[in-house]
């Protein structure tokens, strides 16, 4: 069955620094979508794009966030100046027209 | 409390006893899903039911939707130990939202 993967499945940065977090959503969706988890708390949504632009993002979504699609495969995720807030583990689902999400195994992202 | 609250938070039970897990939910909706999610990976779908459903049933799953008490229940028959996990239920809500909002999760363990 396809998947969504992602990579690295552990990122450990010091705070300030940039990071890009991985994804390869199933090739036939069409919605992409980032959501994290803090340890111990509820899965947030962060960010929705279709249609190579972003269709909805969340208050956590701010001006250090950024995604893209820079080919027809990847779908990232950019933290431009990591904060110790940050450490959570960031999910990529995707889906299509009329699917449920299909999330991949996530990136623990250690913020130091 | 906020949208999406399972309830209990926890649940141990022995192999062959069915589990039950509800969530309640504040505003409208058009959908309701259940997620599960194994220690340290993704989120994976188990069931969607529509806000106009009442009942709906996948395997060994039950999931029932009450829209006049924004409460949902997923009932488990005859747990085996590999459905230890949290699970967790997500809503969306009416007016074109992208996002899903998930609860907390109830955290299952069924003991051999």
């Amino acid at each position: 069955e396809p998947e969504v993967t992602q990579t690295p499945s552990h990122q450990v940065t010091q705070m300030g620094q940039e990071v890009i977090l991985r994804c390869v959503p199933i090739s036939n969706h069409l919605y992409f979508y980032w959501y994290r988890q803090i340890l111990g708390q509820k899965v947030e949504f962060l960010v929705s794009f279709y249609n190579n632009e972003i269709s909805e993002k969340s208050e956590i979504f701010d001006d250090q966030f950024s995604v893209e699609r820079p080919d027809g495969s990847n779908f990232t995720l950019k933290i431009r100046s990591t904060k110790l807030e940050d450490s959570a583990m960031y999910f990529c689902a995707s889906r299509g027209m009329s699917s449920p999400l299909h999330f991949g195994n996530g990136t623990r992202l250690t913020v130091t | 409390s906020q949208q999406g609250e399972e309830d209990p938070q926890a649940l141990s039970i022995q192999e062959g006893e069915n589990a039950t897990m509800n969530c309640s939910y504040k505003t409208s909706i058009n959908n309701l899903q259940w997620y599960r999610q194994n220690s340290g990976r993704g989120l994976v779908h188990l069931i969607l039911i529509r806000s106009n459903e009442r009942e709906k049933h996948s395997g060994r799953l039950r999931v029932t939707l009450d829209t006049s008490k924004k409460s949902s229940s997923l009932l488990i028959t005859a747990s085996r130990a590999a459905d230890t996990a949290s699970y967790f239920c997500a809503t969306d809500t009416q007016g074109g939202s992208e996002k899903l909002v998930f609860g907390k999760g109830t955290k299952l363990t069924v003991n051999p």
